[in-house]
């Protein structure tokens, strides 16, 4: 059984990077076709961060895209979110999640709050 | 970008009554790429429906999902006390690939 854990600091200063790491336990990461980033700001709806599939292949929001890069350490079983130049507005619950598949995601962390303040 | 509609914001019911939420896109979503997921506070959604009509892994038979093109909707035939929550529509489209999410339908209590 899949069981994914998000993991980095909850509190990130403005225009710092906000660095947070999933790690995949009880089955392979470089088995599984698809990773992802979900965030949820305090209250509100769900939003795709990015997403990289098996064969190297990442795909971000473009939104974000000028801000992000997903990475993938198989040694580690584990993936990792950059965001840089954080704001306010980046506040929220993020999510890891996977699946077999690129469209959508039956496996997800428990999700992790992190606060963008000074 | 393919935006995600979803009505109504949100359903007031009681147990054992049926539930019917809607899901429109603004374009036409390719392959059915359509999923429903479901998110209780404070835990992370659950994938309940996949390709617009297959349940997930154990997600009980009360749940169906229809559709095609731009209109999806998710049915629960009687609902349970577990079942409310809030439910987010969710599509793939591979041109450019992306994941887009709706704002959610709460179906709460009566």
């Amino acid at each position: 059984q899949m069981q994914l854990q998000e993991s980095g600091p909850g509190l990130v200063k403005p225009s710092e990077t906000l660095s947070l790491t999933c790690t995949v336990s009880g089955y392979s990461i470089s088995r599984a076709y698809s990773w992802g980033w979900i965030r949820q700001p305090p209250g509100k709806g769900l939003e795709w961060i990015g997403s990289f599939y098996r064969g190297g292949t990442t795909n971000y929001n473009p939104s974000l895209k000028s801000r992000v890069t997903i990475s993938v350490d198989t040694s580690k079983n584990h993936f990792s979110l950059e965001l840089s130049s954080v704001t306010a507005a980046d506040t929220a619950v993020y999510y890891c999640a996977g699946d077999h598949n690129s469209a959508w995601y039956f496996y997800w962390g428990q999700g992790t709050l992190v606060t963008v303040s000074s | 970008e393919i935006v995600l509609t979803q009505s109504p914001g949100t359903l007031s019911l009681s147990p054992g009554e049926r539930a019917t939420l809607s899901c429109r896109a603004s374009q036409s979503v390719s392959n059915n790429f359509l999923a429903w997921y479901q998110q209780k506070p404070g835990q992370a959604p659950r994938l309940v429906i996949y390709g617009a009509s297959m349940r997930a892994s154990g997600i009980p038979d009360r749940f169906s999902g229809s559709g095609s093109g731009t209109d999806f909707t998710l049915s629960i035939s009687r609902l349970e006390p577990e079942d409310f929550a809030v439910y987010y529509c969710q599509q793939y489209g591979n041109s450019p690939p992306e994941l887009t999410f709706g704002g959610g339908t709460k179906v709460q209590i009566k």
